[in-house]
């Protein structure tokens, strides 16, 4: 699998577009992208997945860059909920691989 | 749907006893996957099954370690013995296929303290 670079952390305010990137540089061509993410202490809960296009569904928005070296989740809105450890990774396996994620704070 | 569904929440149990976690998938998923969670290692996958077929059990850690899904509704990972270092939350998790695979669901995790 490729390997995806996040930053560690960021906090975004409520009511404000957070955009979380992610780095996967080495991606082939048939890999897709995939967003996670886990509150504290439940589950990883699945968000979004992208091939080439640009992918949005109810809780957000994926943007694929042109090159497929990068990609961008957005959530929209962000609430006080959306404080979680955000994953992306990369792969055309059935099986995905979490790294360290980006920590995200949504405050107040 | 309730979800994938895990049990025993919280396992406490003495270092050498047997630990056996249960998991309930989606129904109609054909995916299971078992994943094991710490701060140091954070999140591993140990075995997936596919149709109820083991198909890598790479990450299983050692030979202590087993998991068998008898069928489509029921999945176990024992540890036999069990060791404090297998102290950890463990996920199990479930999807499907349609060409590509979809987002897994994850249940609520097992956490086990080996003491």
């Amino acid at each position: 699998d490729a390997k995806t670079t996040q930053p560690p952390s960021m906090d975004c305010a409520e009511g404000r577009a957070a955009n979380l990137p992610c780095n996967h540089s080495t991606i082939s061509g048939n890999e897709y992208v995939y967003w996670y993410r886990q509150i504290h202490s439940q589950g990883p809960q699945y968000i979004i997945h992208g091939l080439k296009n640009n992918e949005t569904n109810e809780m957000a928005s994926l943007i694929i860059t042109e090159d497929r070296k990068s990609s961008t989740l957005i959530l929209p809105h962000a609430t006080l909920r959306d404080t979680a450890v955000y994953y992306c990774i990369v792969t055309n396996d059935y099986k995905l691989s979490f790294g360290a994620g980006t920590t995200v704070t949504v405050r107040a | 749907d309730a979800g994938v569904i895990q049990s025993p929440r919280h396992e406490v149990t003495e270092m050498g006893q047997e630990v056996t976690l249960r998991c309930k998938p989606i129904s109609g998923h054909d995916y299971l996957f078992w994943y094991r969670q710490t701060m140091m290692r954070g999140l591993e996958l140990l075995i997936y099954f596919n149709n109820n077929v083991p198909i890598d059990d790479s990450g299983m850690p050692e030979d202590r370690f087993s998991a068998k899904m008898p069928n489509a509704s029921f999945s176990t990972l024992k540890i036999q013995p069990s060791e404090p270092r297998d102290s950890a939350v463990y996920f199990c998790a479930s999807s499907y296929h349609t060409g590509v695979l979809r987002g897994y669901t994850f249940g609520s995790g097992t956490r086990l303290t080996v003491v």
